[in-house]
């Protein structure tokens, strides 16, 4: 199994930078995903990360460290409409499950 | 849109009424997924089938039913169910359940909002 671990809340102003950590302990290892979620909606896929380094997709981005279980979403220039819930969560080596921290509630202030 | 929908959007049920969720993708997914998501806790995976047939059932009580016709549909059928599972019930999809393609990510709907009362 996994055990999935990230902050609760964070707060940043429009136009800032905020980073989110997760970190994981996983009895294997086969991807890290990052979910965006707005209130009363779906989950949204952001970003996959599999070996280590950082994936870069406009204005966010993820690292990976898999020696260290760990991984941050990186959202710059922030704007209003990135308030939300982002979800880190870890696919299993050995089979095709994914685990998923209870989430990290983004607030973006004007 | 992610492709995937389900109703309704909002139930409330007594504890001796019986209801079902429905899940439909179109995105020609083979895996489809039942999760509870509850205030502030990670997505709890509850049901998993791969081409209709369940591969996975997460200990969830017998109160929740699942059932899957065909790849595209799956349902969620509830009965004499506690206030304790009121939550958010989420289905999501995905292309195969193994990692032999470099994402394969599940695609979720906008989910049930369940009041039990």
């Amino acid at each position: 199994g996994q055990n999935i671990d990230q902050p609760t809340e964070m707060t940043a102003t429009e136009g800032a930078i905020v980073q989110i950590n997760c970190t994981y302990q996983t009895s294997g290892f086969n991807g890290l995903f990052w979910y965006q979620q707005h209130a009363g909606e779906a989950p949204t896929f952001l970003s996959y990360n599999v070996l280590d380094g950082l994936e870069e997709k406009g204005r966010f981005s993820s690292f990976l460290s898999r020696s260290k279980g760990y991984s941050y979403l990186l959202l710059k220039e922030l704007q209003m409409k990135d308030s939300a819930s982002y979800l880190c969560a870890v696919r299993d080596l050995n089979d095709y499950k994914l685990s998923f921290g209870a989430g990290t509630t983004v607030t973006v202030r004007a | 849109e992610t492709g995937v929908t389900q109703t309704p959007r909002h139930l409330v049920m007594g504890m001796t009424n019986k209801k079902s969720l429905k899940c439909e993708q179109h995105l020609g997914h083979n895996a489809m997924y039942w999760y509870k998501q509850s205030a502030k806790k990670p997505l709890e995976l509850m049901f998993v089938y791969n081409f209709k047939e369940q591969t996975e059932n997460n200990s969830v009580p017998s109160r929740f039913s699942p059932e899957c016709p065909n790849s595209s549909h799956l349902f969620l059928h509830l009965h004499t169910l506690q206030p304790e599972d009121s939550a958010l019930y989420l289905c999501a999809s995905s292309l195969n359940l193994a990692g032999d393609f470099p994402y394969n990510e599940q695609f979720f709907g906008p989910g049930t909002r369940l009041t039990v009362l």
